[in-house]
């Protein structure tokens, strides 16, 4: 069975700081990678995806991730963040074959502070 | 192209009764895709639906919860006799092919 672990539960930033959220799975196949930003009030959104080809990711909004097939990781970096980055941030991941739902971690909640 | 849609977005019912959630996908979508949002945690997989078919109901709960995907109108989850346990963000996704997902805005459930 696929998982996915987000290990920074709650992260607080300056505007203009860096930004890296962890993400790591654990599933022996193929697989394709996403994060998804949730701002408050409102529904999921994709920011980037990764299915195959070149592991370095760019997305919507200066967001990028990097899958590294041998850490089973796809962390989320920005290098500069701005207060309506503040947001719920989820990766997730689905089977490259076969079942394709999602399966997502339990979310990091960055707080950008002005 | 409007996006997903569900509602309703809020719904409070009283413990035994019914709850019915809808979701009308994008435009020209044929696979409908369910999750459930318990407090501070990620969403979790429920239901895989094509139009009229459940493809893979492997996250729903054996019992008091059905859904289905009508060959006209919104896909439905129905959570029958609700406790409060059910109490959960319900979101709605479609996708054209087994790629990408659009989500919708949800629908809180609150069982009183």
């Amino acid at each position: 069975a696929q998982s996915v672990s987000q290990h920074n539960h709650h992260v607080i930033l300056s505007e203009a700081a860096s930004l890296e959220l962890g993400c790591n799975y654990s599933y022996g196949g193929t697989v394709n990678l996403f994060w998804y930003v949730q701002y408050p009030g409102q529904h999921l959104q994709l920011l980037l995806k990764y299915f195959s080809g070149d592991p370095l990711v760019k997305g919507i909004k200066g967001f990028e991730a990097e899958f590294i097939k041998s850490k089973f990781s796809f962390n989320l970096r920005k290098p500069s963040v701005q207060w309506s980055d503040t947001a719920e941030y989820f990766c997730a991941v689905n089977a490259g074959t076969g079942r394709r739902a999602l399966t997502f971690g339990s979310g990091t909640r960055l707080q950008v502070q002005p | 192209n409007a996006g997903v849609m569900q509602n309703p977005r809020h719904l409070v019912r009283r413990r035994g009764q019914e709850a019915r959630l809808r979701c009308s996908p994008m435009k020209g979508h044929s696979h409908v895709y369910w999750y459930r949002q318990l407090p501070e945690e990620g969403l979790k997989f429920m239901v895989y639906l094509q139009k009229e078919n459940i493809i893979d109901e492997s996250g729903m709960p054996k019992e008091r919860f059905s859904a289905e995907f009508p060959k006209e109108g919104p896909s439905i989850l129905r959570i029958q006799q609700v406790v409060r346990g059910d109490s959960a963000a319900y979101f709605c996704a479609s996708s054209p092919s087994l790629q990408d997902a659009f989500f919708g805005p949800g629908t809180r459930l609150t069982v009183l």
